[in-house]
C-alpha cells in the first residue's frame, strides 16, 4: 500500500519568513514524489518533482528515504505563495497509481 | 498547451439519479484518474485506468464505476447518487514520464 501524510492542515507565516510544509510517505518500493499546488480558482498543477532536483518559485524539496519524508521548503515566503499544497507519491510498480496527501493550506500574511 | 477537460464545472443532481462525469485529454496519456476533493481530506483516489478498458479501484471506489472505451476519455459514473457524494471531482491524466495534468474540476451537488 502507498500512503502520503501531511500533518498540517493549515500553516500561517508572515511575508519574508521561512516556511516548511511537511510530507511523509509509506511505500515499500522506490517511489516518485511530487508537490502540487492549487492557487485560488485555478486548477491543480505541478510545483516540483524529486527527480528534477530543481528549485521552482524558490521552493525546494529533498527526498529523505531514511525518514521517508519529502518536505517542501522556502527560505523567504511571499504573499503569492498562499495556496493549497499537496504532496503526492507515484509508485513504480502499481501502474502509475498516484496518491495524494490531505493537503496543507498555506497563508502568507503581509 | 496540454489539456484535460471535464465536461461540466457545476452539476446539481437528485438523490438516486445516475450521474455521468466526463473527462477528455489530448496528450495521448496512458493513465487517467478520478479523485474527489473534500476539505480536510485532500484528494482521494476513486478509480484509475492505465489503458483502454483497464481500470483499478482506488481508495474509495464504493458507489462509483468508470468506463474507458477510448484512450482519451475516462468517465466516472455514480450509479445512484447520494448526498454524501456531494463533492469536487477532479480528473487527471499522466504518462509514465510526465507529471499529472488536471482538469478544472466538477462541483457536484446531490440534493
Amino acid at each position: 500500500a502507498q500512503r502520503v501524510t501531511q500533518p498540517e492542515k493549515l500553516l500561517s507565516v508572515f511575508k519574508g519568513a521561512p516556511v516548511e510544509l511537511k510530507c511523509n510517505y509509506s511505500y515499500s518500493g522506490s517511489p516518485e514524489l511530487f508537490w502540487y499546488v492549487q492557487y485560488s480558482r485555478q486548477r491543480l498543477q505541478l510545483l516540483l518533482r524529486h527527480i528534477s532536483r530543481e528549485s521552482i518559485k524558490g521552493f525546494t524539496a529533498d527526498l529523505n528515504k531514511g525518514e521517508t519524508s519529502f518536505h517542501l521548503k522556502k527560505p523567504f515566503a511571499q504573499e503569492e505563495d498562499s495556496a493549497m499544497y499537496y504532496c503526492a507519491l507515484r509508485g513504480g510498480t502499481s501502474y502509475g497509481k498516484l496518491t495524494f496527501g490531505q493537503g496543507t493550506i498555506l497563508t502568507v500574511h503581509p | 498547451d496540454v489539456k484535460v477537460t471535464q465536461s461540466s464545472r457545476y452539476l446539481v443532481k437528485r438523490t438516486g439519479e445516475k450521474v455521468f462525469l466526463e473527462c477528455v485529454q489530448d496528450m495521448d496519456h496512458e493513465n487517467m484518474f478520478w479523485y474527489r476533493q473534500d476539505p480536510g481530506l485532500g484528494l482521494r483516489l476513486i478509480y484509475f485506468s492505465y489503458d483502454v478498458k483497464m481500470k483499478e479501484k482506488g481508495d474509495i471506489p464504493e458507489g462509483y464505476s468508470v468506463s474507458r472505451e477510448k484512450k482519451e476519455r475516462f468517465s466516472l459514473i455514480l450509479e445512484s447518487a447520494s448526498t454524501n457524494q456531494t463533492s469536487m471531482y477532479l480528473c487527471a491524466s499522466q504518462s509514465q514520464n510526465t507529471e499529472a495534468f488536471f482538469g478544472q474540476g466538477t462541483r457536484l451537488t446531490v440534493v
